[in-house]
């Protein structure tokens, strides 16, 4: 079974500018989950999904941050304008149902 | 407010020595709990969880966790660890809000394991 896929790796841009991140979940995982990860602390939820709906994007910085989930599969993070604050490991997980999320290896985002 | 506490932000054991990481909860309901382990330049990978009935439950790589209702515990164990278990370890739980809508999944801060030779 294919994990879930992310990319980039890696992305290092300058601040003010825009940066967007793909993920595409397990196979059949109704629910999608955009984590961010800041160095020394755990993943906080930005946003959640079922299928092509959002669930739960009450920490999402919405002024700057955006997301969609087309078709209810693969998914686009986006930061526009990106600050120095936003440099963090960026989590995509997916689920099914209520059981254990599957995590992609992250995105690691560099603001300076 | 719900969280997820994790009291030690570094646990040190030598190797062979039995290990235990602390986690425990404040949410609503009966949540769902889990341990994910998360290596360098890695995302989480799943451990263990427990839903429902023994409250000892085994995972991978010879965790084990045991969850305490009274004291809204889930405390990851392992018998004899090894260097290789040098990793970052959190729990997560997920849960029905109070306020109703979507079930949620979150973290602790994490613990760092340092298992020495």
């Amino acid at each position: 079974e294919a994990g879930v896929a992310q990319s980039p790796r890696y992305k290092i841009i300058e601040k003010r500018q825009s940066v967007a991140f793909w993920c595409n979940p397990i196979s059949g995982h109704a629910t999608l989950y955009w984590y961010q990860q800041i160095l020394g602390q755990g993943p906080k939820l930005l946003i959640q999904f079922q299928n092509n709906g959002v669930v739960d994007d009450s920490q999402l910085p919405k002024d700057r941050f955006s997301a969609e989930r087309l078709k209810g599969v693969d998914s686009t993070l986006k930061i526009q304008p990106a600050k120095l604050e936003d440099s963090a490991v960026y989590l995509c997980a997916s689920s099914l149902g209520r059981r254990e999320a599957f995590f992609g290896q992250g995105t690691r985002l560099t603001v300076v | 407010a719900q969280s997820v506490a994790q009291p030690e932000d570094q646990v040190n054991v030598a190797e062979g020595n039995p290990l235990t990481v602390k986690c425990t909860y404040s949410v609503s309901g009966n949540p769902y709990l889990f341990w994910y382990v998360q290596y360098p330049n890695r995302g989480l990978q799943f451990l263990l969880k427990y839903i429902t009935g023994d409250n000892l439950v085994k995972g991978s790589y010879g965790f084990e966790a045991e969850f305490n209702k009274s004291q809204t515990s889930f405390h990851l164990k392992k018998p004899s660890a090894l260097v290789s278990d040098s990793a970052l370890y959190f729990c997560a739980v997920r849960f029905l809000p109070k306020t109703g809508g979507y079930n949620k999944l979150i973290f602790g801060a994490g613990t760092r394991l340092a298992v020495h030779p």
